[in-house]
């Protein structure tokens, strides 16, 4: 079974700090994702990668940034955290593009 | 703009009986079709796909259908059962040739089966 595992599931920043978000896979997958998740919005798609250095945006950018030096890791990066980007982040991997995203657990961000 | 829509935010079905689920989509690129399960304090589980090249594709209990003409893809249940209570989320994707590309989303519809 693929895993994706996010290092926190709950995380609480103040307003202006500098945020990581960890993600990794198990599975060599090629595309990773970041995602967030907000009621009545859905999953909105913050940026992707499909392969290691590379990075495209989403829905979503602005305000984050992130880095993929290893395969297996994807980061999102908060660079300067504000109370709009409380939300749960959710990161996901797939193996190319017919494949279902295989998605971690989620990290409950509250920004304060 | 939306461009996959769930227009029900909450189903209520009777354990037993078949849950329908619908999504409409607005863009004609689309050509491959998803629907996710979500447990609370848990991610997205991958549910069930269709190609667009197919109308049909079942699963034991679930059968996705899609109507191109229509821009409409729906999920069916059946039999309903409690641990189906979950949100649900459509999702699509537009192969740009390029690489990979994110799916888009729904809003989701909560489904509640009652006993």
């Amino acid at each position: 079974d693929v895993k994706v595992t996010q290092s926190s599931r709950y995380l609480v920043k103040r307003t202006g700090e500098k945020v990581f978000l960890e993600c990794v896979q198990d599975m060599d997958h090629e595309n990773m994702f970041w995602y967030r998740q907000d009621p009545g919005l859905g999953l909105r798609l913050i940026y992707f990668s499909y392969d290691v250095k590379m990075k495209e945006k989403g829905d979503i950018p602005e305000g984050y940034s992130v880095s993929r030096e290893k395969k297996e890791r994807f980061s999102l990066i908060l660079e300067s955290a504000s109370t709009n980007q409380t939300s749960m982040y959710l990161c996901a991997s797939s193996y190319d593009l017919n494949s279902p995203l295989h998605f971690g657990n989620g990290t409950r961000l509250t920004v304060t | 703009d939306q461009q996959v829509k769930q227009n029900s935010p909450s189903l209520s079905v009777q354990e037993g009986r078949i849950s329908i689920l619908n999504c409409d989509y607005t863009n004609s690129m689309f050509d491959y079709f998803l629907w996710y399960k979500k447990y609370p304090a848990e991610g997205p589980t991958f549910l069930i796909s269709i190609s667009s090249i197919k109308d049909k594709n079942e699963d034991g209990r679930f059968t996705v259908f899609l109507n191109k003409s229509a821009k409409h893809l729906s999920l069916h249940i059946v039999p309903s059962q409690p641990g189906d209570s979950a949100v649900y989320f459509c999702a699509a994707r537009q192969y740009s040739g390029g690489g990979a590309d994110g799916l888009t989303f729904g809003k989701g519809t909560h489904l509640i089966i009652q006993p």
